[in-house]
């Protein structure tokens, strides 16, 4: 039990578009989410945490204008990465903790999403 | 603010046991986890130690905690080349709402 799923896997899109990714808990009620940005060899950024019906609350240094997040349901929190640059290019995984999982305090991995800005 | 802390780098031979060490800060710390990533791949939780405990076993793995030096180490047992990853440290405090992650330690298995 207890599945976090992300989608797309891995996506290019061209400088200047926009790219939503998508976070579903598969089994369980995502009551908060969060999503986190990895360098290469490097560690996990958290970027922001959502809550199910309210605004995300962004780390210090996130632009939330630029990266919405979106978490209008318990299984789904979307982040949409606005004007992309190649910058941004990064890869991007969700996490989710929630009820009716055996360890409410852990937080559950998708398996993240490779987003390529040409 | 918290910290946590982890060589970033650890090499072994196969079949010998891998010991991961990570320090924090954060004395209110209510949960300890190992978590592992695989490349191109999200984390998937290990293990994980409730701050009462000084250790906890799972089949290969050991998990120790010294909470007076704030101090958390795995063990592999029996290392193999399918352990070779990124084990990372977190840990989350009393209210549980933010998780902190060290920087990772990336375990090289030689055959």
């Amino acid at each position: 039990g207890a599945v976090v799923s992300q989608h797309p896997s891995r996506v290019i899109c061209k400088s200047g578009t926009s790219v939503k990714i998508e976070c579903r808990s598969l089994d369980f009620q995502a009551t908060t989410m969060f999503w986190y940005r990895q360098f290469p060899k490097q560690s996990l950024m958290l970027m922001a945490t959502s809550n199910e019906g309210s605004k995300a609350t962004y780390e210090q240094g996130v632009e939330k204008d630029k990266f919405l997040i979106n978490h209008a349901s318990l299984t789904l929190s979307t982040l949409t990465v606005t004007s992309a640059h190649p910058e941004d290019s990064s890869f991007y995984i969700c996490s989710a903790r929630g009820s009716g999982t055996d360890r409410p305090h852990e937080q559950y991995f998708g398996p993240g999403t490779r987003l390529t800005v040409t | 603010g918290e910290d946590v802390e982890q060589s970033l780098f650890l090499s072994v031979r196969e079949g010998d046991s891998s010991v991961i060490n990570c320090t924090y800060t954060d004395s209110s710390s209510t949960y300890l986890y190992w978590y592992k990533q695989e490349p191109g791949a999200g984390l998937q939780l290990l293990t994980y130690i409730f701050s009462n405990m000084d250790m906890k076993q799972d089949q290969r793995l050991t998990v120790l905690l010294n909470k007076k030096d704030k101090h958390l180490s795995l063990r592999i047992a029996d290392t193999q080349t399918g352990d070779s990853a990124i084990y990372f440290c977190a840990e989350s405090g009393t209210g549980g709402f933010k998780t902190i992650f060290g920087a990772g330690t990336r375990l090289f298995v030689k055959a």
